[in-house]
Order: structure tokens, then sequence, then C-alpha cells
């Protein structure tokens, strides 16, 4: 069965300084990942995804993140951060029985410090 | 634009009473789902549709229950049965079977009892 997990519940950086959220995945099957952020008390919008062309993926905003089949994770980086940054993020995996049901972490909470 | 349309966006429900979420979509996508968030536990799964008239339970099935009578719509019933109903509620669609296709989220309703 798919899993995944974030590291960090919450994360704090200044503004200027490098984002990255980690998020580790356990798959039977070659995974499909995606990251998604939410604002407050809005739904989530998607930042990229991996489906298993190039390993490293770029976003919107900025973001990109780096598949890496040997250590099964999918960190999301953005070099420079920037208050409009401050959201939750989450990683999900989908769900290899062909049902479409996507599989996601706890959520990173990113906060951005002036 | 193309999207995906939840009403209404906070919701109050008194004991015993049911309620009813309203998700629309004009994206053409053959399935839809329901999620539910609660505080530093991500999204869990209520309920899914891959088709008009079918549906299957997710993972947290019980107190609730949908209909899925026109492809754009999909609305979630929270029955008396469910005796924890505060959470964040998020509706999502996709394209059926391109489960490298990222699912779209509406903006979502809050639910609380009074």
């Amino acid at each position: 069965a798919q899993s995944v997990t974030q590291l960090g519940s919450h994360v704090s950086v200044s503004e200027g300084a490098l984002v990255l959220l980690r998020c580790n995945y356990s798959s039977s099957v070659p995974p499909y990942l995606f990251w998604y952020v939410q604002y407050p008390n809005q739904g989530l919008q998607l930042l990229l995804k991996y489906t298993s062309a190039a390993t490293l993926v770029k976003g919107i905003n900025g973001f990109e993140a780096e598949f890496k089949k040997s250590e099964t994770s999918f960190h999301l980086t953005k070099p420079s951060a920037h208050m409009s940054d401050a959201a939750e993020y989450f990683c999900a995996v989908m769900n290899g029985s062909n049902t479409g049901k996507l599989i996601f972490g706890q959520g990173t909470t990113l906060q951005v410090k002036p | 634009d193309g999207g995906i349309t939840q009403s209404p966006k906070y919701l109050f429900r008194k004991e015993g009473q049911n309620v009813t979420l309203s998700c629309e979509q004009n994206l053409n996508h053959d399935a839809m789902y329901w999620y539910r968030q609660d505080p530093g536990q991500g999204l869990r799964l209520i309920y899914y549709s891959q088709i008009v008239n079918d549906f299957q339970k997710g993972d947290i099935a019980e107190g609730y229950s949908v209909s899925r009578e026109k492809k754009e719509s999909f609305p979630l019933t929270v029955t008396s049965a469910q005796k924890n109903p505060t959470a964040f509620y998020l509706c999502a669609s996709s394209i059926f079977n391109r489960w490298d296709q990222p699912q779209h989220f509406g903006d979502g309703t809050r639910l609380s009892i009074l």
C-alpha cells in the first residue's frame, strides 16, 4: 500500500532563504507524485507533479521538486522564500489500484519571517 | 473558467440534524471525490465516484452519504450518525483513468456544530 510521510509539520524560514519541504513515499509501483499548496480557508492548488518523465520537476511560483527513486523522496524546494509562500503544503501519491485515490501526507505549514 | 464550486462556505449543524454540502464542477470530469480535513491529519477520503450513478466508500465513510445523479454534481450529506462532523470538507474532481493528471479542488465548506 502506498503511503506518504512529510517530515516536519512546521517549517520556518526567513524571507529570501531556501525553502526545503521533505516528502518520502512508499509505493510498490512507479508512483505519480504531487505537491499541493493550501492557503487559509481555501482549497488545494497544484504546485507540480511527477509522472515518470524528468526527475526534476518545475512548478508554479518558482517551486521545484526532485524525484529520487533510491531515496524514495520527492522534496520540494524554492531558492528564495517570499512572504506570499506562507501556507500549508501537501505531498500526495496516487494510489496504484486504478481508483484515482490520492494518498496525502500530513501537511507542512511554512512560515516565512520578514 | 472551468472549476469546482462548493457551497455554502460555512455551515452550522444542530444536534440530530442532517446537512448537505454541495459540489458542482464544469470541468467535464467523470471522477469526483469528497475529503475531510482536520488539523494535523491531512486529507482523508470520504467517498468517491468514477461515473454517474456509481460511488464507493473511502476510508472514513461512516456517518456520510452521497449521490451522483449528474456528472456535474456530487453532493455530500453529513448525517446525524456522524458524531464529530466539525471539519473542513473539500470536493475534488479528475479525469477518469488518467491517474497522472491531478485532482482539482473546490474552496471547501467549513462545518461546525451549534
